[in-house]
């Protein structure tokens, strides 16, 4: 049974960088036809996309993110990351990974974690 | 951003039939997921490519997917199905994953 497992700071300061791991057990990251992705949910908001990554390193992102946010593959590790460069409160919500099946209709979420909630300090 | 429109709640007594929308200019031109979240819990996939159910899902649970809207059914609802839902879609225009803005069933 494939499973994913966020970790990283739960805490972090205003204008620093939010990084997160995303580790995949159950399975292989550079399995074809999976994207891996990071989903975000603010305190009692709806959900938000961050962006997708291949085990090759190609990439999708939010455009709304997209100035501050990078996303890393190491297939060694069998992970991915999250960073998020100068955060703000706005920032705060929990992150979670999840894999991404993709098929004709372009894909969805079948897999995720057990999310983290990240909160930005001033 | 780009939020698919799903009506904010949905009431809906035990054993009757629950409709959650999701709607968009031509949806039915897109495939639609929908994710099922319980407070405090990761959301969990209930139907993908507009109406097929992932092992383990309820036959309750059905989805279908025409014109501009997209619906999830749950038929025979029980205490348990109380929840958020969220429906998605991928955008090819923009090479955007898009989410609905959720919505809250409460069984009464």
């Amino acid at each position: 049974q494939l499973q994913l497992q966020e970790s990283g700071p739960g805490l972090v300061k205003s204008s620093e960088t939010l990084s997160l791991t995303c580790t995949v057990s159950g399975g292989s990251i550079s399995s074809s036809s999976y994207y891996w992705g990071w989903i975000r949910q603010p305190p009692g908001k709806g959900l938000e996309w961050i962006g997708n990554i291949y085990y090759s390193g190609n990439t999708y992102y939010n455009t709304s993110l997209k100035s501050r946010v990078t996303i890393s593959v190491d297939t060694s590790k069998n992970q991915f990351s999250l960073k998020l460069n100068s955060v703000t409160a706005s920032d705060t919500a929990v992150y979670y990974c999840a894999k991404y099946s993709t098929n004709w209709y372009g894909g969805y979420f079948d897999y995720w974690g057990q999310g983290t909630l990240v909160t930005v300090s001033s | 951003s780009h939020v698919l429109t799903q009506p904010p709640s949905v009431s809906v007594a035990p054993g009757k039939t629950a409709r959650i929308t999701c709607g968009e200019n031509n949806i039915g031109n897109k495939g639609v997921h929908w994710y099922q979240q319980k407070p405090g819990q990761a959301p969990m996939l209930v139907i993908y490519s507009d109406s097929d159910r992932p092992s383990g899902i309820p036959e309750r649970f059905s989805g279908s997917n025409s014109g501009n809207t997209a619906t999830l059914t749950i038929s025979r609802v029980e205490a348990g199905d109380e929840a958020d839902y969220y429906c998605q879609v991928w955008d090819s225009n923009s090479d955007h994953v898009v989410f609905g803005g959720g919505t809250k069933l409460t069984v009464l």
